[in-house]
């Protein structure tokens, strides 16, 4: 199962709603990453766990808040939005890179957010 | 800082070769990756170099040279089904698995 899934696929949003998106994959990869990606734009990393741990967050605005539970599950919490936070989030999953030894990320299909 | 560079836009011919370029400046390099992404859907991994030269795979290839702070990749034999976007991502030394992507090539197969 090399299969990462996201829910929901479609999410739209006022500023003032408090909404969750979830990303879950079953490979055994330690790593998880959130990426947000605007119309023909690349995708731009957010935040990277390793080991159920945040190691990376790339100066992202705390309206975004995101949470490891367990090995094969990321969240995505989302508060007081803004509307041009508007854009398609993607998860992704990889083992975890070791010195000298990089791998592939493999990207759910993504939840298209809209906030009104 | 970082700079990765694609051409935004290539039109090809199907059964043709088509080469994507991509040039980088980044401190801390450690590989480079080319996914594929059709419209509406997730990247896809391609292809993966870290050290000089070509990697092969089917119909893709992938070269690499450091010192020059370059890749392409190839598609050959050109199908309808490789109209996509074409990222290529820098990984950086000292983080868990960081990916800086390119600006991403769309790339069109036309008849």
């Amino acid at each position: 199962d090399t299969e990462v899934t996201q829910t929901p696929k479609h999410l739209v949003m006022g500023m003032t709603n408090k909404k969750s998106l979830k990303c879950e994959q079953h490979m055994g990869h330690r790593a998880m990453y959130w990426y947000k990606q605007k119309a023909k734009k690349p995708p731009e990393l957010m935040f990277v766990y390793s080991y159920e741990k945040l190691s990376i967050n790339e100066s992202v605005p705390s309206r975004f808040s995101p949470e490891c539970p367990n090995s094969s599950l990321l969240n995505l919490h989302l508060h007081a939005l803004q509307p041009e936070d508007s854009a398609l989030y993607l998860c992704a999953s990889s083992q975890v890179f070791e010195t000298r030894i990089n791998y592939e990320q493999y990207f759910g299909p993504g939840t298209r957010l809209t906030v009104t | 800082g970082q700079n990765i560079d694609q051409p935004t836009e290539m039109t090809a011919t199907e059964g043709a070769i088509v080469q994507i370029n991509c040039t980088y400046q980044t401190s801390g390099f450690n590989g480079l990756f080319w996914y594929q992404q059709h419209a509406g859907e997730a990247p896809t991994f391609l292809s993966y170099n870290v050290l000089d030269g070509l990697e092969e795979k089917g119909r893709f290839s992938s070269f690499l040279s450091r010192s020059k702070g370059y890749s392409y990749l190839l598609l050959k034999e050109l199908q309808m089904k490789d109209s996509a976007s074409y990222l290529c991502a820098v990984s950086h030394t000292g983080t868990a698995s960081k990916l800086t992507f390119g600006t991403g090539t769309r790339l069109q197969v036309t008849l």
